[in-house]
């Protein structure tokens, strides 16, 4: 079955310092993708990154990047030079087919707080 | 501009009361999806759908039914079954199935049962 485990309710990080957030997931299905999304308190979703299954290096997009690890099914969001507009729920997701539909699939999400 | 508009932002629901949340993207979007979201319990996923008059189940479907008879439009209805309604509800959207795309998402309707 298809699974995102965030083992990390809520994080703490100093303002300007990296911080990295862990996603596991669990499928059997060889292609799939991955994503971050951050959501403020407003509740919006903002898409922040994504890693395809079959992609060879690791996605990044400006101070977000992904760890990718394939063979130990994590997919790690790492924000470097933290600010303190980074305080929000972050979420990781995924999307992968089974039995020819494609569901997308969100874990319980992490609550990050920057401290100035 | 392009988007997904979720409406009506607030909503009041009695119990025993079926309500429908509405869902319109003008995005061409193939593929739609409804989650709940519950404090400490990340988005779960209620029904989703890829093409025009067809539609899954998710992890919650129990209490909820949906309708994709237009390709932009995907209401979910809150059903008198669904024993705790009270919560955040979002739609969301993508190309279409398999393609490495993000979804976008609407910006929510908080259901509450008085």
């Amino acid at each position: 079955a298809q699974k995102i485990t965030q083992t990390q309710p809520g994080m703490f990080v100093q303002e300007k310092e990296a911080v990295t957030l862990d996603c596991t997931y669990d499928t059997s299905d060889p292609s799939y993708g991955l994503f971050w999304y951050k959501q403020p308190s407003s509740g919006e979703m903002i898409f922040l990154i994504y890693q395809g299954s079959y992609d060879q290096q690791n996605a990044t997009e400006g101070r977000y990047s992904l760890n990718f690890q394939k063979a130990r099914k994590s997919a790690n969001l790492v924000i470097s030079a933290s600010q303190l507009g980074d305080s929000a729920m972050y979420f990781c997701a995924m999307r992968n087919s089974q039995g020819g539909s494609e569901k997308l699939v969100f874990g319980k999400g992490t609550k990050l707080t920057v401290n100035p | 501009d392009g988007g997904i508009t979720q409406s009506p932002k607030y909503l009041f629901r009695k119990e025993g009361q079926n309500v429908t949340l509405s869902c319109e993207q003008n995005l061409n979007h193939d593929a739609m999806y409804w989650y709940r979201q519950d404090p400490g319990q990340g988005l779960r996923l209620i029904y989703y759908s890829q093409i025009v008059n067809d539609f899954q189940k998710g992890d919650i479907a129990e209490g909820y039914s949906v309708s994709r008879e237009k390709k932009e439009s995907f209401p979910l209805t809150v059903t008198s079954a669904q024993k705790n309604p009270t919560a955040f509800y979002l739609c969301a959207s993508r190309v279409s199935p398999g393609e490495p795309t993000e979804a976008f998402f609407g910006q929510g309707t908080r259901l509450t049962v008085v």
